[in-house]
């Protein structure tokens, strides 16, 4: 167990629909990422938050957006879904705010399926 | 120039074989490079990672080599063990943050 924990894990919706994903990152950790995971893009990167500030920006759409709250936990909001979205969505947390000498650590993902 | 190149996509091993995986980057600002494992329903898992300034580095059975001059590293997985069947990826990045991961490697041990 990695002490990221996602929820919910598993999330099927409509096209246009909007959605939100949950992460609560270990214990102790002020870093939250957010990957998306598909078939046939692999892993990719979209988003990392530090101490509640929006840190890095990778692959992530205009239609995606993310926020980290002060108890340190983030959410990723998907909105006007399309089938394309479908993915597993992963959150992953680290201790700073992403140096070369940290790890991080990911949850189990969510599940989404736009139908 | 963001990629990097896994290969093979699968490969069965037997049992106590010896397992290698390859990667390839092209960004050299890259300075941190880690395997990841990955079994079904779960996310990925760091197994090990190592920095530029060194060629290799071995924890237990799994070795990453490291050659700065091709941009090419590998993963290598001794005596390896049906527990170690799962996918496998390799990243690369500056610093830890937007890791740029491979295509993966599903990896399967025969008994």
């Amino acid at each position: 167990d990695s002490g990221v924990t996602q929820t919910p894990k598993h999330l099927i919706t409509a096209t246009g629909q909007r959605v939100t994903l949950r992460c609560s990152p270990r214990s102790g950790d002020l870093s939250v990422y957010w990957y998306q995971q598909s078939l046939d893009q692999g892993l990719q990167f979209l988003i990392q938050y530090y101490n509640g500030e929006e840190r890095a920006k990778g692959n992530i759409l205009e239609r995606f957006s993310a926020q980290q709250f002060p108890d340190l936990h983030s959410e990723l909001n998907l909105s006007s879904l399309e089938l394309g979205d479908s993915a597993l969505y992963f959150c992953a947390s680290s201790e700073g705010a992403g140096g070369s000498n940290e790890k991080l650590f990911f949850g189990s993902g969510t599940q989404l399926s736009v139908l | 120039q963001q990629q990097v190149k896994q290969s093979p996509q699968s490969l069965i091993v037997q049992k106590g074989g010896i397992s290698i995986i390859n990667c390839a980057y092209e960004n050299t600002a890259f300075d941190y490079f880690p395997w990841y494992q990955q079994f079904p329903g779960k996310g990925p898992a760091l197994l090990i990672a190592i920095r530029p300034d060194v060629s290799e580095k071995k924890e237990g059975r799994f070795t990453i080599s490291f050659n700065k001059s091709a941009k090419q590293f590998s993963l290598h997985i001794m005596d390896s063990q049906p527990g170690d069947s799962a996918t496998y990826f390799c990243a690369a990045s500056k610093g830890a943050q937007k890791l740029v991961f491979g295509q993966g490697t599903r990896l399967t041990i025969n008994p």
